[in-house]
């Protein structure tokens, strides 16, 4: 089935850095969306974006929609240990109810 | 927030044998949820929509036959991996909306925790 296209796949940085990730698709989204998933356990939303253009913090964490609609990014300031794990990001397209997903990116956060 | 339960975490079973995982909406209704199956190191991959009071719809090359899934309540439903196969050993995660007030395609999916099958 079609996915996105996430990057990087991976990063290594040091606790207090910035991270930044993000999706593309040849098609339209009308919705984005990002997860993350620890080790064993399902996704958990981070953030939910509707409208092209739009930009969206939840803490730490900030999210675009982009003009497009065929891509978003991720980004997360100053990280901390915690915030390992792999990241997806998600599409739905107008008038479907099932997502679309990145191949995620994981992140690694070294104290 | 909305909840998502999946039951059991883990399970290991002998090949041949049937599976039956839970997916509950705890604090809201969902007349569909998702079924994702995720092998290691890889994204989700939906697998079948599970739809309340009628048959579930199959992705393309998920045979209906081996992964049935049953929708009896507003808040359940089972997914049932007959005959397993050591192939089918993956992470099995639901997910469902929070259709409170109406259905919204645009509420975001909320998922359970998963379920590690290994099949022996």
């Amino acid at each position: 089935g079609q996915q996105l296209n996430q990057s990087p796949q991976s990063m290594f940085i040091q606790e207090g850095e910035d991270v930044s990730m993000n999706c593309t698709s040849s098609s339209i989204f009308n919705t984005w969306l990002w997860y993350k998933q620890d080790p064993g356990e399902g996704p958990v939303l981070l953030i939910a974006l509707y409208k092209a253009g739009e930009l969206t913090s939840n803490g730490r964490l900030t999210a675009q929609f982009g003009i497009t609609r065929k891509d978003s990014f991720l980004n997360i300031s100053a990280s901390i240990p915690s915030d390992v794990g792999i990241y997806f990001c998600a599409g739905q397209k107008g008038g479907s109810e099932k997502l679309v997903f990145g191949k995620g990116t994981k992140l690694t956060v070294n104290p | 927030g909305a909840v998502v339960s999946q039951h059991p975490s883990r399970v290991i079973c002998k090949s041949g044998t049937s599976v039956k995982i839970e997916c509950r909406s705890l604090d809201f209704q969902a007349t569909t949820m998702f079924w994702y199956r995720q092998f290691p190191k890889q994204s989700l991959m939906l697998m079948a929509t599970s739809n309340e009071g009628s048959k579930a719809t199959y992705e393309q090359g998920v045979e209906k036959d081996k992964f049935l899934i049953n929708h009896a309540s507003l808040t359940l439903s089972t997914l049932t991996v007959t005959s397993a196969h050591p192939e089918d050993s993956s992470f099995y995660i639901c997910s469902a909306r929070d259709e409170t007030g109406g259905r919204s395609y645009n509420s975001p999916l909320h998922f359970g925790n998963g379920t590690r099958l290994t099949v022996t």
